[in-house]
């Protein structure tokens, strides 16, 4: 049973790219959570979703960010015009209901690098 | 709204000593759940214990012990005699009922030295 995998582990963006970053829950998990954890801080919530629903945004910035979990495929992540400032590891989990009493299944990380 | 303080951001200890690394959360909602992480070196984060509200028995296991003490708002972790392998940042968090995003603390990097 695998576990939640993202994708790239690492990705090199120069300033003003776009970042897309991927997350593929647990098999029959249809809840995803995206969290940032800037260098030598702890994690920040930035959205939770279900498929083709976004459930609670209140964690993302305003301007350049977005997600999306489609009904077929993986979670992404998306940062548009890139800054030195969205430098940071990006950590999806996974979680197969809405109870909170369910354990939060986390994926490797994604480490983005803005130059 | 909800916090989680680590009060220690760095502990170093010699390997076999016991280490306590604090816990204390904020927190209006009478229902909610604690949790403590692991994220090695290597970066990814390992679940270490889930504790609801309702249940302050502290709990072991192996060399690793949890005291939840609703009365203090704390969730505290000793690892006893500790070993270079436990060298590790510590995370704390709290998610609540309505919600399950998880709210962090800024982590315990804890350096085991042998």
């Amino acid at each position: 049973n695998a576990g939640v995998m993202q994708n790239p582990r690492h990705l090199v963006r120069r300033r003003g790219q776009e970042a897309r970053l991927r997350c593929s829950p647990m098999k029959g998990h249809s809840h995803v959570y995206w969290y940032r954890q800037l260098p030598e801080e702890g994690l920040k919530f930035m959205v939770y979703l279900q498929k083709e629903n976004i459930i609670d945004e209140s964690g993302m910035p305003k301007e350049r960010f977005s997600a999306e979990f489609p009904k077929e495929g993986p979670s992404i992540l998306r940062i548009q015009q890139v800054v030195r400032g969205d430098s940071a590891a990006y950590f999806c989990a996974s979680s197969p209901l809405w109870d909170p009493n369910n354990e939060q299944f986390f994926g490797p990380g994604t480490r983005l690098t803005v130059l | 709204a909800q916090k989680v303080t680590q009060a220690q951001t760095e502990i170093s200890v010699v390997e076999k000593e016991d280490v306590t690394l604090d816990c204390v959360y904020e927190t209006r909602d009478t229902t909610y759940y604690l949790f403590w992480y692991k994220q090695p070196p290597s970066g990814e984060l390992v679940f270490l214990i889930r504790r609801n509200s309702f249940d302050e028995q502290n709990e072991i296991s192996g060399r690793y012990s949890w005291n939840f003490q609703k009365s203090t708002s704390s969730f505290n972790f000793t690892i006893t005699a500790s070993q270079v392998v436990d060298s590790a940042v510590y995370f704390c968090a709290l998610t609540r009922m309505a919600g399950n995003m998880l709210t962090f603390g800024g982590g315990t990097r804890l350096m085991v030295k042998p």
